[in-house]
């Protein structure tokens, strides 16, 4: 089954730019989707379709992919970024959603 | 305003069952696809199960199929989540999901806690 990993954790300062990853094979050829949920809320997607945002999601947010990575970046943190992020894809091999492990970005 | 509510959880002791319902507002309820989440205490986001708008096709997560079914009934703007043969590892909040333009799941409900335990 197809396999996405990410890092249980990501540190940054304020105003620094977080990079979080998901590594899944040959990643770049599938339309991937983040996810921020913060303690006691539902999830709620921040990038879709590789690199587009919602409309209520800040510019800072930004997405892309190459290879066997995908990248969530985000500018200028915030304290209010603080929060776990999950990548997300279809796997049409298998028919199924694929979530990754999920990370928890701190702001320091 | 989009919404989901979820309800249906509860405790629920090993190798019972339980229906879960998502009740759904603020959009063309049959045009769009619709899909279960799950979140164990502590744990990450699986995804759980799939139902495309016309109900043609579903799909399940391998930890799930053969116990649970999903299910929708437009009339009532209604997602299900029928499930049989509970075990510990189902302990989760549920989540139903609506499935955007890019698969990407755009709009969530609260979640329904079940608990499995004698």
């Amino acid at each position: 089954s197809y396999v996405l990993t990410q890092p249980p954790s990501v540190s940054v300062a304020p105003e620094k730019t977080a990079r979080i990853t998901c590594e899944g094979n040959n990643i770049r050829s599938k339309s991937v989707h983040w996810y921020q949920q913060k303690p006691g809320q539902a999830p709620a997607v921040v990038i879709y379709h590789d690199s587009d945002r919602p409309p209520a999601i800040p510019e800072r947010f930004s997405g892309s992919h190459s290879g066997n990575t995908a990248t969530l970046t985000i500018a200028r943190v915030e304290a209010g970024d603080e929060a776990d992020y999950y990548c997300q894809v279809w796997d049409s091999t298998t028919n199924l959603w694929v979530f990754g492990g999920g990370t928890k970005l701190t702001v320091l | 305003e989009v919404r989901l509510v979820e309800s249906g959880g509860g405790l629920v002791q090993p190798g019972g069952s339980l229906r879960l319902s998502c009740v759904v507002s603020g959009f063309t309820f049959r045009s769009y696809e619709m899909n279960w989440v799950r979140q164990a205490p502590g744990r990450g986001l699986e995804w759980v199960s799939y139902i495309s708008s016309s109900s043609s096709h579903m799909y399940y997560a391998d930890s799930v199929k053969g116990r649970f079914t999903i299910s929708r009934d437009s009339a009532k703007n209604t997602l299900f989540l029928q499930m049989n043969g509970l075990g510990a590892e189902d302990t989760a909040v549920y989540y139903c999901a609506r499935s955007g333009t890019y698969g990407d799941f755009d709009y969530w409900g609260q979640g329904t806690l079940v608990t499995v335990s004698a």
